[in-house]
């Protein structure tokens, strides 16, 4: 069964400095998503992307934030600099979308802890 | 503030036993249900989809729908260990999943 892939597993940075989280979503999907999970809270949207472009974005997804999609395949989050409560895990996630427009599935990648020190 | 609220728990039953996770949402435009299971430092993972008031039934999973009580509902029929996890159920707004804090369940031999 496809699966979204993330990478790294963890990631192990110094306050304030860049860090780029990656992500290849499922091939026929057209929306993707990034989400975080502080330990021990709930799971929270940070940014919906499609067709080339963000189309919504939570209060947490601030200038320090970025998506992209750099080619065909991969989908990036990238935090130009790190705070230390950046620190989380973070969730690639992707769906399609049928004619009638509702909503499909969202489906998970295994995540990226990111560990700002 | 949308919000989606579950129980906490934990909710411990015996091996063998029906599993019943509850879930009441704020958004009355929210069209779209899903429950995930999380296994503690994974991802979360789609079990349950529903989209119309009633129950959909897979395999040893039921969710029901009630759109006019805001209420979602997650049966596990005979409860093994392996269903032990933090069960989160989610709402689609605006094709962002608004999540709430997860009930965890523990089963027990």
């Amino acid at each position: 069964e496809p699966e979204v892939t993330q990478t790294p597993s963890h990631q192990v940075t110094q306050m304030g400095q860049e860090v780029i989280l990656r992500c290849v979503p499922i091939s026929n999907h057209l929306y993707f998503y990034w989400y975080r999970q502080i330990l021990g809270q709930k799971v929270e949207f940070l940014v919906s992307f499609y067709n080339n472009e963000i189309s919504e974005k939570s209060e947490i997804f601030d200038d320090q934030f970025s998506v992209e999609r750099p080619d065909g395949s991969n989908f990036t989050l990238k935090i130009r600099s790190t705070k230390l409560e950046d620190s989380a895990m973070y969730f690639c996630a992707s769906s399609r979308r049928t004619t009638t427009g509702s909503n499909q599935p969202q489906h998970f990648g295994d995540g990226t802890r990111l560990s700002i020190l | 503030q949308k919000e989606v609220e579950q129980n906490s728990g934990p909710l411990s039953v015996p091996e063998g036993a029906i599993a019943s996770l509850n879930c009441t949402y704020s958004d009355r435009v929210s069209q779209s249900f899903f429950w995930y299971r999380q296994y503690s430092g994974k991802s979360p993972e789609l079990i349950m989809s529903i989209y119309s008031n009633g129950d959909k039934e897979d395999g040893r999973f039921t969710a029901q729908l009630n759109k006019a009580s805001q209420y979602v509902s997650l049966l596990i029929r005979d409860s093994q260990p392996s269903d032990s996890a933090t069960y989160l159920c989610a709402v689609n707004l605006s094709n962002k999943l608004i999540f709430g804090a997860g009930t965890r369940l523990a089963v027990h031999p």
